[in-house]
């Protein structure tokens, strides 16, 4: 059974500039979560989509955004890129009444 | 809002030696507790988990007791290994508004570096 696949693995970005990354999900999890982890401030919770809905809500600003798809695949959205968006961005997914299993991550720089 | 407080790392141990790593939380409510695990370059893994009070989590030669009258989680192994060297991280798992587990919302702690020597 295939894990949670996290494309790209690494990225980096010209600030102002804005980013798509990609999280497919392990086959039948239907909740993807999005998490962005720095040294400075550890994993921040950004937002959970349930059945192409965002169910929960992290506190970061409208410049992230996320969304998903009919076949549980989700993507974030980052616009105008600051330095400080440099991260390790988590994706992790899970099944109605489970724990989460998480991606192995993009590496955002922004340069 | 939900907070998890971890000890503050890094911890290096010897082969062998025993672990404890503290976790405390705030949160409302009987919140499901878990510890991960990251190794270098990878994602988190589930280590262990518990889903009410008095609850024991193991995996691998891990334990923890879901402790509600100390809201605390924490983390020991008797006899640390080399391969066990990662970060560490405990994190809760809020109610949802229909009294179940919101496991798609996650609150960490900051995580414990530890680092076993042969």
């Amino acid at each position: 059974k295939a894990g949670v696949t996290q494309t790209p693995r690494y990225l980096i970005k010209t600030r102002g500039q804005q980013v798509t990354l990609s999280c497919s999900p392990i086959s039948g999890h239907r909740s993807v979560s999005w998490y962005q982890q720095t040294p400075g401030q550890g994993l921040q919770f950004l937002f959970e989509y349930f059945s192409e809905t965002q169910r929960n809500k992290g506190n970061f600003p409208g410049r992230f955004s996320g969304r998903q798809f009919s076949n549980s695949r989700s993507e974030m959205n980052v616009s105008t890129l600051e330095l400080g968006d440099s991260a390790l961005y988590l994706c992790a997914s899970s099944l109605a009444g489970n724990e989460a299993f998480f991606g192995q991550g993009t590496r955002l720089t922004v340069v | 809002g939900d907070s998890v407080t971890q000890m503050e790392g890094p911890v290096t141990l010897s082969e062998e030696a025993f672990l404890t790593i503290n976790c405390t939380y705030t949160a409302t409510g009987y919140p499901s507790l878990f510890w991960y695990v990251q190794y270098p370059g990878e994602g988190l893994q589930l280590l262990l988990k518990a889903t009410k009070a008095d609850d024991k989590g193991s995996n691998k030669g891990f334990e923890a007791t879901y402790r509600k009258e100390t809201t605390s989680f924490h983390l020991e192994k008797g006899s640390v290994q080399v391969s066990d060297s990662a970060v560490y991280f405990c994190a809760l798992s809020p109610l949802n508004n229909a009294g179940g587990t919101s496991y798609g919302k996650l609150t960490f702690g900051q995580g414990t570096i530890l680092t076993v020597h042969p």
